[in-house]
């Protein structure tokens, strides 16, 4: 099915560092979104944009809508143990159906 | 609590069985959305419904359907299961026009 392409795969990082990933697609999107995913729950949704450009933060989140409208960023700050786990970028196009990224799975180490 | 509502938990069938899972979603909610999710890997779109009304098709077996009934609730039905069609399945939901999908915990399905 399609998918997104969602980098990096997975990140090993030290508690305290910051995280950075990102998301592209060869399509435009008008909607993208970012859920957390722990192990056998489901997606939980962190952050939604709307807008080409939109800058938008949850705590210790923050994520970009880029510019193209193909692409987007999640960057997470002075990071903590729980937020181990899969990261899903998920794109959609004026419909409600939800194309999702491929996924980075974070370790963060004490 | 994402207000999504997935039953049963965990199914353990055997091949060649046919199972169904149901899913209640948000109150309020229109779109029903069902994602298939295999050990390690990504979340597949299977299908949307919008009101009752069948609204997207991703890859979805032909063995598998669906249907939304009047109370909005959803089911997806799995028959002639094969191995391979062991994973987590999810159901998502959303308010009509707005992109957020809310999922709910997921029926982990077991085919032995």
């Amino acid at each position: 099915g399609q998918q997104l392409n969602q980098s990096p795969q997975s990140m090993f990082i030290q508690e305290g560092e910051d995280v950075s990933m990102n998301c592209t697609s060869s399509s435009i999107f008008n909607t993208w979104l970012w859920y957390k995913q722990d192990p056998g729950e489901g997606p939980v949704l962190l952050i939604a944009l709307y807008k080409a450009g939109e800058l938008t933060s949850n705590g210790r989140l923050t994520a970009q809508f880029g510019i193209t409208r193909k692409d987007s960023f999640l960057n997470i700050s002075a990071s903590i143990p729980s937020d181990v786990g899969i990261y899903f970028c998920a794109g959609a196009y004026n419909t409600d159906k939800l194309i999702f990224g491929t996924g980075t799975r974070l370790q963060v180490f004490p | 609590d994402s207000g999504v509502t997935q039953t049963p938990k965990h199914l353990i069938t055997a091949t060649g069985q046919r199972v169904t899972l149901r899913c209640s979603p948000r109150s309020g909610d229109l779109s029903v959305y069902w994602y298939q999710q295999s050990l390690d890997q990504g979340l597949q779109f299977l299908i949307q419904y919008y009101n009752g009304e069948e609204r997207a098709k991703g890859n979805i077996l032909e063995r598998f359907s669906a249907q939304q009934f009047p109370d909005l609730h959803s089911e997806l039905n799995l028959s002639s299961l094969e191995l391979g069609d062991s994973a987590l399945y999810f159901c998502a939901s959303s308010a009509a026009g707005e992109g957020e999908a809310f999922f709910g915990q997921g029926t982990r399905l077991t085919v032995v």
